[in-house]
């Protein structure tokens, strides 16, 4: 059972390029969030996706863009990275939006040089 | 967002017990209380949550006190794979969850 899977693990951006983080959960989950977590910091919300079909604004998602393809999937988007969006992203979901608990992936780290 | 305060870090003997405190005096009466773990290099991984109520699960236990304003994880036997940072959340039932900074904790042989 993989649970929550990201790709890709590692990358490295120039500033200004773009790129999307895939994340997919085969636990039949209905909502996702995708975090950031900066060096000695806690997580912070970007995006969620309560139920398919609908995303919202977390604490920090100015310079980021989300998509909830279908119920499995859900990317995130760095339309033109910046090094303030050096960061390791993990991806979750949960059964539903009734706030029982999370499942994380295990990260995609990302330095924007 | 309702607020916790948790040490910055712990420290621990294998096979010995562990109380990780955290205060939230500024509890709703609809706020649970999580408490996801997150080893090096890895996501968070949840551990236990509660309302009122004492809880047990495999892993911990989660000790309320009566006015709910703190809370208790306990690790009955630590190991060295219980080194991890510890984060205690506050959330309604429909809140997404706010991580902070959390408890470090470092378990020596």
């Amino acid at each position: 059972n993989a649970g929550v899977t990201q790709t890709p693990k590692f990358q490295v951006l120039k500033t200004g390029q773009s790129m999307t983080l895939q994340c997919a959960q085969d636990m039949n989950h209905n909502s996702m969030y995708w975090y950031r977590q900066d060096p000695g910091m806690g997580l912070r919300l970007i995006y969620y996706s309560a139920s398919e079909g609908t995303t919202d604004k977390g604490e920090v998602p100015n310079g980021y863009n989300v998509s909830r393809l279908n119920k499995r999937e859900f990317s995130l988007r760095l339309e033109s990275a910046a090094p303030s969006q050096t960061s390791v992203y993990f991806c979750a979901s949960s059964p539903n939006w009734r706030n029982e608990k999370l499942f994380f992936g295990s990260g995609t780290q990302l330095s924007v040089l | 967002d309702a607020k916790t305060t948790q040490p910055n870090s712990m420290e621990s003997n294998e096979e010995e017990p562990v109380h990780l405190p955290c205060n939230h005096s500024t509890i709703s009466g609809t706020d649970y209380i999580h408490w996801y773990r997150q080893l090096p290099s890895q996501g968070p991984e949840y551990v236990i949550h509660g309302l009122t109520s004492n809880v047990n699960n495999r892993m911990a236990s989660l000790a309320i006190a009566e006015d709910r304003k703190s809370s208790t994880l306990i690790l009955h036997r630590a190991t060295l794979r219980d080194a991890a940072v510890y984060y205690c959340i506050l959330g309604t039932y429909t809140d997404k969850l706010i991580f902070g900074t959390g408890t470090r904790l470092q378990v020596f042989p």
